[in-house]
């Protein structure tokens, strides 16, 4: 079982709805990850946080809006979604500055109609 | 920010054939390397990783890969492939000390019987 965990697994939204998609982890990491993954593409960096402070926005446009409320959760509010927004949304936790190595959820995937 | 480029964007494979999955970074200086692999609509699982040290690293179900500085390459290499071996493989790179993994493009292996 993945020691990060994603709600919800599936979410269907049209594009004047706003809804969050959450994560959380329980292993003390201190940096958390959004990647966002269409089909047959590598993930690609949304967000980073480390000790629950943005540290990097890959220009990600504003329709997304990251939140990490303490160190164990890390929340992505969606607000008037494109459908080309439709993807596997990935959460990953780290223990930051360490080894590197991320811990993935099992995704959300969504759709914008 | 580093990046990765992994050569074959599918591999089939016959059952216990070996098998040889590409991967080259794109900078000499120190770097942390990464295994990832991904089941059908699951997140990403480490396969392993080279930090530092020895330039084998190995993982629990057979698979390894080398760390090759001169050739900035990380290929990953079983000897005898089985049926769940079939997944999309992703290589990954990282500065030490900063959290911003970057993936290759994949490698879709598919293990025949």
């Amino acid at each position: 079982d993945t020691e990060v965990t994603q709600t919800p697994k599936h979410l269907v939204m049209g594009m004047t709805n706003k809804k969050s998609l959450k994560c959380e982890q329980h292993m003390g990491h201190r940096a958390m990850y959004w990647y966002k993954q269409k089909a047959k593409k590598p993930p690609e960096l949304m967000f980073v946080y480390s000790y629950e402070k943005l540290s990097i926005n890959e220009s990600v446009p504003s329709r997304f809006s990251p939140e990490c409320p303490n160190s164990s959760l890390l929340n992505l509010h969606l607000h008037a979604l494109q459908p080309e927004d439709s993807a596997l949304y990935l959460c990953a936790s780290s223990s930051a500055f360490t080894t590197g190595e991320l811990f993935f959820g099992e995704g959300s995937r969504l759709t914008v109609l | 920010a580093q990046s990765v480029t992994q050569l074959d964007s599918q591999v089939p494979v016959f059952e216990e054939a070996p098998v040889e999955l590409r991967c080259n970074y794109s900078s000499s200086v120190s770097v942390y390397l990464f295994w990832y692999v991904q089941y059908p609509n699951q997140g990403l699982q480490l396969l392993l990783k080279y930090l530092s040290g020895s330039t084998l690293v190995e993982s629990i179900n057979g698979f390894e890969a080398e760390f090759n500085k001169s050739q900035t390459s990380f290929h990953l290499r079983k000897p005898s492939v089985h049926i769940s071996d079939t997944a999309e493989y992703f290589c990954a790179v990282s500065d030490p000390g900063v959290n911003d993994m970057r993936f290759g493009a994949g490698t879709r292996l598919t293990v025949k019987p």
